[in-house]
């Protein structure tokens, strides 16, 4: 049980390239998230998916876009890349909270990005 | 969603219990109070939640008065290794946990 992967765990890119990041869960859950993580600073969300077919924005997602096509994958874009996205960026799944679920985010290792 | 204010790093010794308090004034009814702890390049991990009063499990301990306008998540004889980020999240995880926003978190450094 892999529990959330990322791919790749670290890329460089010059201004302007184009990525896509790749976030897969086999635990089946519903939610997926993409957030980004910058040096001594908290996660902030960029975009979130609440099933299949679904995205929505989050708190950052100018820049990023994101689809969904298959329940365990959440793919990450980067049209143009630009140097304010040197990140660290986390995938997260959860199961829908109800009964004794929590809502617990699982976390995939990150994905280190350098935009030069 | 409630906004969160907790302190920015502390340090303690190994052994001793180490108390992190987060305030929430705004909490709603509905919402629950999670923490998750981040070590050094890796993502964050669920640690405890609770809604009320006092939950425990094994690795540690989230008091929560009865206004629930703030919360303590007590960690008992910490080693070297819990040295982390301890993010608390305040929110509904039925309605709200796909918005769920981390601050800064606190910064504990255990020292041996």
């Amino acid at each position: 049980n892999a529990g959330v992967t990322q791919t790749p765990k670290f890329r460089v890119l010059k201004t302007g390239q184009s990525m896509t990041l790749l976030c897969a869960q086999d635990m089946n859950h519903e939610y997926m998230y993409w957030y980004r993580q910058d040096p001594g600073m908290g996660l902030r969300l960029i975009h979130y998916s609440v099933g299949e077919g679904t995205t929505a924005k989050g708190e950052v997602p100018d820049g990023y876009n994101v689809s969904r096509l298959k329940k365990q994958n959440f793919l990450l874009g980067l049209e143009s890349a630009a140097p304010s996205q040197t990140s660290v960026y986390f995938c997260a799944s959860s199961l829908w909270a109800s009964g004794d679920n929590t809502g617990e985010l699982f976390f995939g290792e990150g994905s280190r990005l350098t935009v030069l | 969603l409630a906004k969160t204010t907790q302190p920015i790093s502390m340090d303690s010794y190994e052994g001793q219990e180490v108390n992190i308090t987060c305030s929430h004034n705004n909490i709603a009814t509905n919402d629950y109070i999670t923490w998750y702890q981040q070590f050094p390049s890796q993502g964050p991990r669920f640690i405890i939640q609770g809604y009320k009063t006092k939950v425990t499990n094994e690795v540690a301990s989230l008091f929560i008065p009865a206004d629930r306008k703030s919360s303590t998540l007590s960690l008992p004889r910490v080693s070297l290794s819990d040295t982390a980020v301890y993010y608390c999240l305040v929110g509904d995880p039925v309605t709200g946990g796909f918005k769920t926003i981390f601050g800064a978190g606190t910064r504990l450094f255990v020292k041996a």
